[in-house]
């Protein structure tokens, strides 16, 4: 199995632009995650689905983040418009109802807003 | 105070050496206990589950203590491989689950 794929794996923008991050899960796997990372907070989680459906977003900063996952093999981040403070490492990760704890993350996308 | 805390060390400790972490978790009505490994610039990946009788894999034990509402790693036999990232992740259940991550204990071990 490829694993969870996360594209891109870099990506420099200016403050303003349109970021789209995308993520490929593990096939078969229901759960679907999306985290950040910076070193002053650590991994918080952002929003994740169960069976392509959003169940919580509580952890999404504000308006200018969305996620979509339209269907089971596929899932978008997208922040519209990007701020320096967007800067982070962005992972997802997926897992499946049987092992639910079990979390496969992605090599994750590193965004730098300048 | 925050759900999950850790101290986030870093720990520097020769090869061979013993070392041990804790996590402390402020939600009592938590069920799942989990420590992650994080490699530098690399994504976290399952390294054991917490179980309440406590669990050992190999050179790694871990441990529950619901009383206190704290779990710790313990390494033995420390390896430079070793070096690395630990983090405590601590999951609610009954309606939606929410995986909380504490920011890691970072561990280095020198030759």
């Amino acid at each position: 199995d490829a694993g969870v794929i996360q594209s891109p794996r870099h990506e420099v923008t200016e403050m303003g632009q349109e970021v789209t991050l995308r993520c490929k899960p593990i096939s078969g796997h229901d759960y679907l995650f999306w985290y950040r990372q910076t070193m002053m907070r650590g991994l918080e989680l952002l929003i994740y689905f169960n069976n392509n459906v959003p169940i919580d977003d509580s952890g999404m900063p504000e308006d200018r983040f969305s996620a979509k996952m339209p269907n089971a093999s596929f899932s978008t981040l997208k922040i519209q418009p990007s701020e320096p403070r967007d800067s982070a490492v962005y992972f997802c990760a997926s897992s499946f109802v049987g092992s639910l704890e079990t979390q496969y993350f992605g090599p994750g996308t590193r965004l730098l807003v300048l | 105070r925050k759900e999950v805390e850790q101290d986030p060390g870093p720990f520097n400790v020769p090869e061979g050496a013993t070392v041990a972490f804790n996590c402390t978790y402020s939600n009592s009505a938590s069920q799942s206990f989990f420590w992650y490994r994080q490699d530098c610039r690399k994504e976290p990946k399952l390294l054991m589950s917490v179980y309440s009788s406590g669990n050992e894999d190999g050179r790694f034990t871990a441990q529950l203590n619901r009383a206190s509402q704290y779990i710790s790693l313990l390494i033995r036999d420390s390896k430079l491989s070793d070096s690395a990232t630990y983090l405590c992740v601590v999951g609610s259940s009954g309606g939606s689950y929410i995986p909380t991550f504490g920011r890691g204990t970072s561990l280095i071990v020198h030759p």
